[in-house]
């Protein structure tokens, strides 16, 4: 059983606050991780795919880092707005993972306070 | 972006009936589909994978004669719930994926299954 876990399971914060959040997984057999961001009633809405240690990716306020070597990855938002508000779930994929799937962590849920 | 169609939003059975959730992937062929459940207050969890034209793979503990996934084409695969039962009520979500490991995975709005 691949063990996924992501910190903290829930998260408020004022808006205009930076946050982080983190997500752990083996190191070993590492293939790629995937980010997704969650938003109820909606579809997860892909955030990033990384793959290579040191990787470090931005979408608008929204960034990820990635360390293979000791399995973990932060995800920053900087500024955090209302809209930011939603689930934040990982998914590594291993290299001996069929087709790919991806296996979820437990998530974090962020709610950010106007 | 990639679209994910998934229908029904929403679907209540009775006990004992049977009911499909189609998986459809609108602008790109999916060559492989995932199927999530979601338990209240937990993650997804992964019930299986289908590939076009072949059988799909369970997930440990996943019954196959309960939940019957049919990926007959490259744009649709189908969750059938056999003889629903109350325990089976739960969300419903797909997700595809159309080529590498590396490349994005694309998930459907989810299904609101309630057996009464």
């Amino acid at each position: 059983i691949l063990n996924v876990e992501q910190s903290p399971q829930s998260l408020h914060v004022q808006e205009g606050d930076s946050t982080n959040f983190t997500c752990s997984f083996p190191s070993s057999n590492f293939y790629a991780l995937h980010w997704y961001r969650w938003e109820t009633a909606k579809s997860p809405e892909a955030l990033f795919v990384m793959t290579l240690n040191g990787d470090e990716k931005k979408k608008g306020r929204i960034s990820a880092t990635l360390n293979t070597k000791e399995g973990y990855s932060y995800l920053y938002i900087k500024g955090s707005q209302p809209e930011d508000s939603a689930t934040y779930l990982c998914a590594p994929i291993m290299i001996y993972n069929q087709g790919g799937k991806l296996i979820f962590g437990q998530g974090t849920e962020l709610s950010v306070k106007p | 972006g990639a679209v994910v169609s998934q229908h029904p939003s929403w679907v209540i059975c009775k006990s004992g009936t049977s009911v499909k959730i189609e998986c459809r992937s609108l602008d790109f062929q999916a060559t492989t589909m995932f199927w999530y459940r979601q338990f209240p207050k937990q993650s997804l969890m992964l019930m299986a994978t289908s590939n076009e034209g072949s059988k799909a793979t369970y997930e440990q503990g996943v019954e196959k004669d309960k939940f019957l996934i049919n990926h007959a084409s490259l744009t649709l695969s189908t969750l059938t719930v056999t003889s629903a039962h109350p325990e089976d009520s739960s969300f419903y979500i797909c997700s595809a994926r159309a080529d590498s490991y590396r490349n994005t995975i694309y998930f459907g709005e989810g299904s609101w299954l309630t057996v009464v």
